[in-house]
């Protein structure tokens, strides 16, 4: 069974940074992509970025809103992605996910961590 | 970048009604079209992949279609465990702003 857990979240004051972790399981982590999605206070889900697979050239792709202030690396050593962020903004302040899929044969398998909370505040 | 816009952004509707979310991407897709179902304080779950694939354990009440720059999420019969929000999302990048579907 495929299982993701973030953590690193917490309070942070603006202008401060954060690394959030996703540890993976379950998963042939170095042949998976994953994407760090996020979700503030009664909004709508937001893409953050992708990590992909070596295979696909291990690129990263971020959202334009991000780019700039958001890191997302790998070490596939140890299963685990991670996001950091520079320069911390109140409107950062979110539920982070990371999340991947898997295709087998014609079927689809989209797995979600339980998010972490990040609050930007002073 | 792709833009993904969702309409209506709120929708009332009663037990047994035929819902339709429509989805417009600004662009062709990088990749496909997904969508997905979140309720308060869970998880996104996703529902239907690549526009119009069922998702296994997912009602057949819910039905996608669609290509090219616009696609639909039909509920054919609300049920009382479908009131949500919904969001499209091109599977490899941004996500619509989403749906709320309230009790009329």
């Amino acid at each position: 069974e495929v299982q993701l857990v973030e953590s690193g979240g917490g309070l942070v004051k603006p202008g401060g940074s954060l690394r959030l972790s996703c540890a993976a399981s379950g998963i042939s982590f170095d042949y998976a992509w994953f994407d760090w999605v996020r979700q503030a206070p009664g909004k709508g889900l937001e893409w953050v970025g992708r990590s992909k697979r070596k295979i696909d050239g291990g690129t990263i792709d971020y959202a334009a809103p991000v780019k700039g202030r958001f890191t997302i690396s790998r070490d596939d050593s140890k299963n685990t992605l991670y996001l950091e962020i520079n320069s911390l903004k109140t409107e950062d302040t979110a539920v982070y996910y990371c999340t991947t899929g898997v295709w087998l044969g014609q079927l689809f398998f989209d797995y979600w961590g339980q998010g972490t909370l990040v609050t930007v505040s002073s | 970048d792709i833009q993904m816009t969702q309409s209506p952004s709120t929708l009332s509707a009663s037990v047994g009604d035929r819902v339709t979310i429509t989805c417009r991407a600004s662009q062709s897709l990088t990749s496909w079209l997904a969508w997905y179902q979140q309720k308060p304080g869970k998880a996104p779950h996703l529902l239907i992949s690549k526009a119009s694939n069922l998702q296994s354990g997912v009602p057949s009440r819910f039905s996608g279609s669609g290509s090219g720059t616009e696609f639909t999420l039909t509920i054919s019969s609300l049920q009382p465990e479908d009131f949500a929000t919904y969001y499209c999302r091109d599977y490899d990048t941004y996500f619509g702003q989403g749906t709320k579907v309230e009790i009329k």
